[in-house]
């Protein structure tokens, strides 16, 4: 079975640029989540979607960050300007959500962006 | 508001010894608490939950966690430790209510031949 699958794996953008990330989840799972992940923290959820509805992106700061889940299936985080303190990992993790809160999340090997 | 706390940086274990990493967290109602295991240039990978029922759970590679409701705390065990335990842990918590986890700063783990 495939896992999460993002691209790039790495990412050096001078300040104000544009950059996306991609996440393809895997097969079968409706939820899809976005995290950023500070060097020594835990990661910290942006967006979280069921299918094709975000139904949390009360921590994604909009007016730079986007994101959209195409027909429910892959993402697309964007920023747009990039600010130094963006440089981050971003994480993306899927699951099969059934109400209940207990599943298991499977993450993506992450995007390593460096804001110059 | 809910958190969890991870009190040590990083442990130290000579391999073959048991390891222990500690996990604290705050809900408002009754917690899922998880431990997610991160190895170097690779995604954070489940180890284990506790939901309900007995207190001590068993997950992957020889791992096993004790609920504790008293000293709200989720720590993380093995009886042997292994150079190939080395990595980051993360403990993660969610109340009932809240589908939002809550993440640990995460606890460095060494393990020494």
């Amino acid at each position: 079975e495939a896992g999460v699958v993002q691209s790039p794996r790495y990412k050096i953008i001078e300040k104000k640029q544009p950059v996306a990330f991609w996440c393809n989840p895997i097969s079968g799972h409706n939820t899809l989540y976005w995290y950023r992940q500070n060097l020594g923290q835990g990661p910290e959820l942006l967006i979280r979607y069921e299918n094709e509805e975000a139904v949390d992106d009360s921590q994604l700061p909009k007016d730079r960050f986007s994101a959209e889940r195409l027909k429910g299936v892959d993402s697309t985080l964007k920023i747009q300007p990039a600010e130094l303190g963006d440089s981050a990992v971003y994480l993306c993790a899927s699951s099969f959500f059934q109400g209940a809160g207990d599943e298991k999340l499977f993450f993506g090997s992450g995007t390593q962006l460096s804001v110059l | 508001a809910q958190s969890v706390a991870q009190p040590e940086d990083q442990v130290n274990v000579a391999e073959g010894n048991p390891l222990t990493v500690k996990c604290t967290y705050s809900v408002s109602g009754n917690p899922y608490l998880f431990w997610y295991v991160q190895y170097p240039n690779r995604g954070l990978q489940f180890l284990l939950k506790y939901i309900t029922g007995d207190n001590l759970v068993k997950g992957s590679y020889g791992f096993e966690a004790e609920f504790n409701k008293s000293q709200t705390s989720f720590h993380l065990k093995k009886p042997s430790a292994l150079v190939s335990d080395s990595a980051l842990y993360f403990c993660a918590v969610r109340d009932g209510s809240n589908y939002q986890l809550i993440w640990g700063a995460g606890t460095k783990l060494i393990i020494k031949p």
